[in-house]
């Protein structure tokens, strides 16, 4: 699977938006942009994911840009409970369609400032 | 309808001894995922399964360790004469369908402490 930038650490301050940035400059044309997010002690929980379009859910929208080279996962509204690390993975179905592991990077870890 | 399911959440083995780890995917997902996180490290896949077939072991180590999904039952995570390097939190996931178009649910881990 093709590889993903992301940086270390951000700070938000509480019910303010966030923007995660990603840099895939290597994705292929089937590979999905795949968001995670790990809380402390937790198993790692789906976020949202996209292909082309910009995409909205309850907890996040996925900003792609027009070369898919990179994207942006964006928090309306940053809680203390959206403290966490957020992965950012690109994700390719097999030619014969059959499921793919995901492959974890280091991630960002996100720090929400009361 | 049930999350998925790990048990147990915290296992204690002495250095030697075997450890069994459960998963029960969530209703309806015929995909299951091992990954292993040692302390301070990222997730890493170990084994995708489906019933009663093993599809990617390729993060499997080569020795002690051993993965099933029956046709009736849990998934599980066998490890044989288990050493301090194994310690780690072990996280199963499950999916419906084909993966890149859906997401894979994570269980709550189950946390392996060689002794």
């Amino acid at each position: 699977d093709a590889k993903t930038t992301q940086p270390n650490s951000m700070e938000s301050n509480e019910e303010e938006p966030v923007h995660l940035p990603c840099n895939h400059s290597t994705i292929s044309g089937t590979d999905y942009i795949h968001w995670y997010r790990q809380l402390p002690s937790q198993g790692p929980e789906y976020v949202i994911h996209g292909l082309t379009s910009n995409v909205n859910n309850r907890m996040a929208s996925l900003a792609i840009a027009e070369d898919r080279k990179s994207s942006t996962l964006i928090l309306h509204r940053a809680t203390l409970r959206d403290a966490a690390v957020y992965y950012c993975i690109l994700l390719t179905t097999t030619f014969s369609g059959s499921a793919r592991q995901l492959t974890f990077g280091s991630g960002t870890q996100l720090t929400v400032l009361p | 309808n049930a999350g998925v399911m790990q048990n147990p959440r915290h296992l204690v083995r002495r250095r030697g001894q075997e450890a069994r780890l459960r998963c029960s995917p969530m209703k309806g997902h015929s995909h299951v995922y091992w990954y292993r996180q040692l302390p301070e490290e990222g997730l890493k896949f170990m084994v995708y399964l489906q019933k009663e077939n093993i599809i990617d072991e390729s993060g499997m180590p080569k020795e002690r360790f051993s993965a099933e999904f029956p046709k009736e039952g849990p998934s599980i995570l066998r490890i044989q004469q288990v050493v301090r390097g194994d310690s780690a939190a072990y996280f199963c996931a499950s999916s419906p369908e084909v993966a890149g178009e859906s997401e894979q649910y994570f269980g709550p881990g189950t946390r392996l402490t060689v002794t």
